[in-house]
């Protein structure tokens, strides 16, 4: 069982639909991010979380510690949220620094 | 350059030779680190520098395998004797004192 699993490992949604990716880790965090890879691209940093709800745009991640779950949601989704999503967690024995657990991600694509 | 840069992009080699990656982080950030994506997986980790010094090594596979960061600022990625299975995209990422992670856009490494 990975420490980081995450959930759909694919989704497909209709432009403007309400999107949730759902994470779970088994171990002790120090914090959570999200990421987004685009095929072929590189990826990059939606979010950081240690606790609480963030919102960037469209975006909104939100993390419950004592559960150990995260959610990513995409409000009005769009063809161009199709890409693949990953959540990443620091593990607090690490002691610093982003040494990421991956989760497996989740393919998203978004049609008209 | 405002982003993470990581050369080459695309690297095809033979079987038994030597490569190097090269990964030029975002200026100010004292935290590097070097990770694999195989096809369809997740990344997973290889290596973090904090400064000069490998703070975190124990995602290296073998001793084919070395990582150095000299002046504390690009760090080059080392594979010896290359197999096939190194075949793999090599992502860099960088981190401010935030923890706030930007990765390059990886290199390609396929060895035949």
């Amino acid at each position: 069982k990975n420490e980081v699993e995450q959930s759909p490992q694919n989704l497909t949604a209709q432009e403007g639909e309400f999107i949730t990716i759902n994470c779970s880790y088994s171990v002790g965090i120090s914090a959570l991010h999200w990421l987004q890879q685009h095929p072929g691209g590189g990826i990059v940093s939606l979010f950081m979380l240690s606790s609480g709800k963030k919102k960037h745009g469209r975006l909104i991640a939100t993390i419950n510690i004592q559960e150990k779950h995260s959610s990513l949601h995409i409000t009005a989704s769009h063809p161009r949220d199709s890409a693949v999503y990953i959540c990443a967690a620091v593990p607090t024995i690490t002691g610093g620094g982003n040494k990421l657990t991956f989760g497996t991600g989740t393919q998203l694509k978004v049609e008209l | 350059g405002a982003g993470v840069s990581q050369t080459p992009s695309n690297k095809v080699t033979e079987k038994g030779k030597y490569v190097e990656l090269r990964c030029d982080p975002i200026s100010g950030h004292t935290a590097l680190y070097w990770y694999r994506q195989s096809l369809g997986q997740g990344p997973e980790f290889l290596i973090y520098f904090q400064g000069t010094g490998a703070a975190d090594d124990s995602g290296l596979p073998n001793d084919r395998f070395f990582a150095v960061r000299p002046e504390g600022s690009v760090s080059t990625l080392k594979i010896q004797r290359t197999e096939r299975g190194d075949s793999a995209v090599y992502l860099c990422a960088s981190s401010s004192k935030f923890g706030e992670l930007f990765f390059g856009e990886g290199s390609r490494l396929t060895v035949l």
